[in-house]
This record gives C-alpha cells, structure tokens and sequence, in this order.
C-alpha cells in the first residue's frame, strides 16, 4: 500500500524558512517522480514543484521560483521541500504527491494527509 | 484567479447524471491531452479520477468519464451517489513556466 506522510509544517514568520518531508512507503521510490501540491485554508489546489525520479531534473511554479528548493533522498525515501524567504501567501496545507513515472508527467496519483504552513507575525 | 475556469458548483439528485466543465486556452486544455480530474472530500487529501483526459485509475468507478472538446474539458458522474459529493479539481499541463495549473474546483452537492 502507498503511503505519504508529510511533517516539517507549523508557524513561521514572514522572511523565515522551514523544511518540510514527506516519508514515502509501499513502492520503489526512485523508480518515481515526486510532487508538491499546496492549498490555501478554504481555497483551491496549486501546484508548486516536482521531481524526477534520479532527483536529476526539479521543476517549479513561478511563485515560488528562487525561494523553495525541492530535493530527494532516495536512500532514505524521503522528498524534502526547503522553504525560504516565506510570505503571508505562503499559507497552505501542503500535500506530497506521488507521479505515475519517473518523469515528470503532469498528474498525481497518490496523495499524502499534507502538513499545515502558517506564514505569520 | 485561476487559470482553468470550473462552476462554483454543481448539483443532481441521486441516480442522476451531472457533467463540471473546465475551460482553459489552447496553452494548456485545448494543445495537450493532460487533463486530469480530482476528488475531495472536506478535511482530506484530493483522489484522482481520471488522467489524461479520459483514462481512469484502477479502482475508480466506471460512474467517473472524461472528455475534451476544444479548451474545454468535462468531467461526468453517472447514476450520482451520496458519496460522491465532494469538491472537484480540474488540471491541465500548460505550456507556461509554471507546468502544471489547476481550475478552482466545483462543489457538487447531491441532493
């Protein structure tokens, strides 16, 4: 069975940064590409990076190019999210999602719970 | 603003048919076959329904149906059941910088 299960969410000022995990179970990791998927208290779903399966390749939505970094440890079937420079906009649960292939295709099939980002003073 | 465009919301009466549209531009619905469509029920993580504009996941209901005519996409719920109300997400590739855009999602009630 898959399973995600994200953590590293919480408080955080404006400015601050925070690094979030997803912990990947029940099938080949680095056989996978990886995705961040947020979404804003009471709004709608926005993607915002993904990840080749060799962790060669990183991709990532224009609102959050230069400030958030994602990478994988396939070792420790981990994906991480680094997240710098946060903004008051920033506020979201955000779900770890599973991509079919180990490319980037433009699709999830597995979700996580997701972890809550505040963004506040 | 979103960049696909979905109804607030839908709804139908049990064992109806109910269709959500999702248009967007020839940048993204309308060039590529990479429509896909998710399911949310309140306080949980989005299901995914349908993939590339038609194509079902094993173990979704043949009830789910996906099509695509021109920038418009269209996901349809046959013989609607109490379960399946939730709120709906469209998605598409584009061919912008940002990969991947998202509709606003649609909130079918079932009546």
């Amino acid at each position: 069975e898959v399973q995600l299960v994200e953590s590293g969410g919480g408080l955080v000022q404006p400015g601050g940064s925070l690094r979030l995990s997803c912990a990947a179970s029940g099938f080949t990791f680095s056989s996978y590409a990886m995705s961040w998927v947020r979404q804003a208290p009471g709004k709608g779903l926005e993607w915002v990076s993904a990840i080749s399966g060799s962790g060669g390749s990183t991709y990532y939505a224009d609102s959050v190019k230069g400030r958030f970094t994602i990478s994988r440890d396939n070792s420790k079937n981990t994906l991480y999210l680094q997240m710098n420079s946060l903004r008051a906009e920033d506020t979201a649960v955000y779900y770890c999602a599973k991509i079919p292939t180990t490319v980037f295709r433009y699709y999830f099939d597995y979700w996580g719970q997701g972890t809550l980002v505040t963004v506040s003073s | 603003q979103s960049a696909l465009t979905q109804p607030a919301s839908v709804s139908g009466s049990p064992g109806q048919s109910i269709t959500i549209s999702c248009t967007g531009t020839s940048s993204d619905v309308g060039g590529y076959n990479y429509v896909s469509w998710y399911q949310q029920h309140p306080g949980k993580a989005p299901k995914l329904m349908i993939y590339d504009v038609s194509n079902r996941p094993s173990g979704v209901s043949n009830r789910f149906s996906g099509s695509k005519s021109g920038n418009t996409a269209s996901l349809t719920i046959s013989g609607l059941q109490a379960e399946d109300e939730a709120d709906y997400y469209c998605s598409s590739y584009t061919s912008s910088s940002t990969y991947v855009v998202f509709g606003g999602g649609t909130k079918l009630t079932v009546l």
